[in-house]
């Protein structure tokens, strides 16, 4: 059971250049997330996903895009990436209930040159 | 709008030094509140979940509290694998897809 896996683990991207971060879960969650990490921001979320077809903007979502493929995977896109897209990117997943808990991913960390 | 404050930022402790990390927070009705722990290059880590004022939740050396406006984290005898930085986070009542909101977290660092 590996829990929620990231891919890749770093990335360097020249501004412009486009790029897929992939997530998944192996524990049937149906609820997924895309968070990001700044040094004095706090995790702040892009997307979420409530159920597998099911997608909803958070607090950052510009400049992002994502897809839930299936129940198990949920990409995040960044169709031109800009220097202000420098972060680290999370994913996590959840059971939907009333008091569910986020479980995180191990990050994806993104360098826009 | 749901706003979480975590302080102090950072914390410097001896071994076996007890302290409380603080967190306060804004919210229209609480549906939860989270700690997490964070290790430097990794995924935050889930401690506690706590629902109602006046609930406390034990997990070794830590133990979390929760007024109506903000929760504690206690850390008793600490040890240094006890050093990291620990995030708190709400849930509205309202809120949709279970969005959660953090705050900035406090860095924890336990000298031996």
């Amino acid at each position: 059971n590996a829990g929620v896996t990231q891919t890749p683990k770093f990335q360097v991207l020249k501004t412009g250049q486009s790029m897929t971060l992939q997530c998944a879960q192996d524990m049937n969650h149906n609820s997924m997330y895309w968070y990001r990490q700044d040094p004095g921001m706090g995790l702040r979320l892009i997307y979420y996903s409530a159920s597998e077809g099911t997608t909803d903007k958070g607090e950052v979502p510009n400049g992002y895009n994502v897809s839930r493929l299936n129940k198990r995977e949920f990409s995040l896109r960044l169709e031109s990436a800009a220097p202000s897209q420098t972060s680290v990117y999370f994913c996590a997943s959840s059971v939907p209930g009333s008091w569910e808990t986020q479980y995180f991913g191990p990050g994806t960390r993104l360098l826009v040159l | 709008e749901d706003q979480v404050t975590q302080s102090p930022e950072a914390l410097r402790l001896q071994e076996g030094e007890s302290s409380s990390l603080n967190c306060s927070y804004t919210v229209s009705g609480l549906r939860g509140l989270f700690w997490y722990r964070q290790d430097p290059g990794k995924g935050p880590e889930f401690l506690f979940t706590l629902y109602s004022a006046g609930e406390e939740k034990e997990k070794e050396r830590l133990k979390a509290t929760l007024t109506k406006k903000e929760s504690f984290l206690h850390i008793t005898a600490p040890k240094p694998e006890d050093s990291a930085t620990y995030l708190c986070a709400v849930q509205a009542e309202e809120t949709s897809g279970s969005r959660l909101t953090f705050g900035e977290g406090t860095q924890l660092t336990v000298n031996p």
